[in-house]
């Protein structure tokens, strides 16, 4: 079946600008997740939502970083006044919650270079 | 908090050949799961094998396989018979069971199989 996609693969834009990143997880997957690779760097998390509950921002790295989930499924992350340092590849992750089987399952990322 | 360590940046080895990827956490959880996921150049996270902590026996899966120690904190990944597309980076992985499933990664391996 159809994997967890991402849009768009690439993202080029000013700094101060501001970005979306979306993420359509797997179907059925009530888990969701964004991560943050830097260039030569590993996964930072950012945020997890789970169903219906409070998402766990924790990782948000400043307030210029927000994310939501509508209907359980698609997800959006949206970059205010991008700084060059926010350049990286941006992750998503979906997965089942179910006992022993939390394997998460990754979409190719969205690539955003901040000039 | 818990951390993951891969102490080889890079590595090289023939195509056919054994490797073994190195990977140490650090964590007080008694119960947890470690991964290994390949990332290849189209930037998809790809699950390679799952360990959960509770179990002694190392999982395996065609010619992955790896050495879980828990009381050292090591869970290394050896490839057998390499083939040219496991080419990618290796990243380790763990998160605790039960609460937010957060993955803490590794800095990653580059892994080259070379002809």
């Amino acid at each position: 079946g159809a994997g967890v996609s991402q849009s768009p693969s690439n993202k080029v834009t000013e700094k101060g600008k501001d970005v979306e990143l979306r993420c359509d997880p797997i179907s059925g997957h009530t888990a969701l997740y964004w991560y943050r690779q830097s260039l030569g760097q590993g996964l930072e998390f950012l945020i997890y939502f789970q169903g219906n509950s409070a998402p766990d921002k924790s990782g948000l790295p400043s307030d210029r970083f927000s994310a939501e989930r509508t209907g359980g499924s698609v997800s959006t992350l949206t970059i205010q006044r991008t700084q060059q340092e926010d350049s990286a590849v941006y992750l998503c992750a979906s997965s089942v919650r179910a006992p022993l089987q939390e394997s998460l399952y990754f979409g190719p990322g969205t690539r955003l270079l901040v000039l | 908090a818990q951390t993951v360590t891969q102490s080889q940046p890079e590595m090289s080895v023939q195509e056919a050949e054994t490797v073994t990827l190195s990977c140490t956490y650090d964590t007080s959880e008694n119960n947890y799961y470690l991964f290994w996921y390949k990332q290849p150049p189209s930037r998809q996270m790809i699950l390679v094998i799952r360990q959960e902590a509770y179990k002694q026996q190392n999982a395996t899966e065609n010619r992955f396989s790896v050495n879980f120690q828990k009381a050292a904190k090591s869970f290394s990944l050896k490839i057998s018979d390499s083939q040219l597309g496991d080419t990618a980076m290796y990243f380790c992985a763990f998160m605790k069971h039960g609460g937010a499933q957060k993955l803490v990664f590794g800095q990653g391996t580059r892994l080259t199989i070379n002809p």
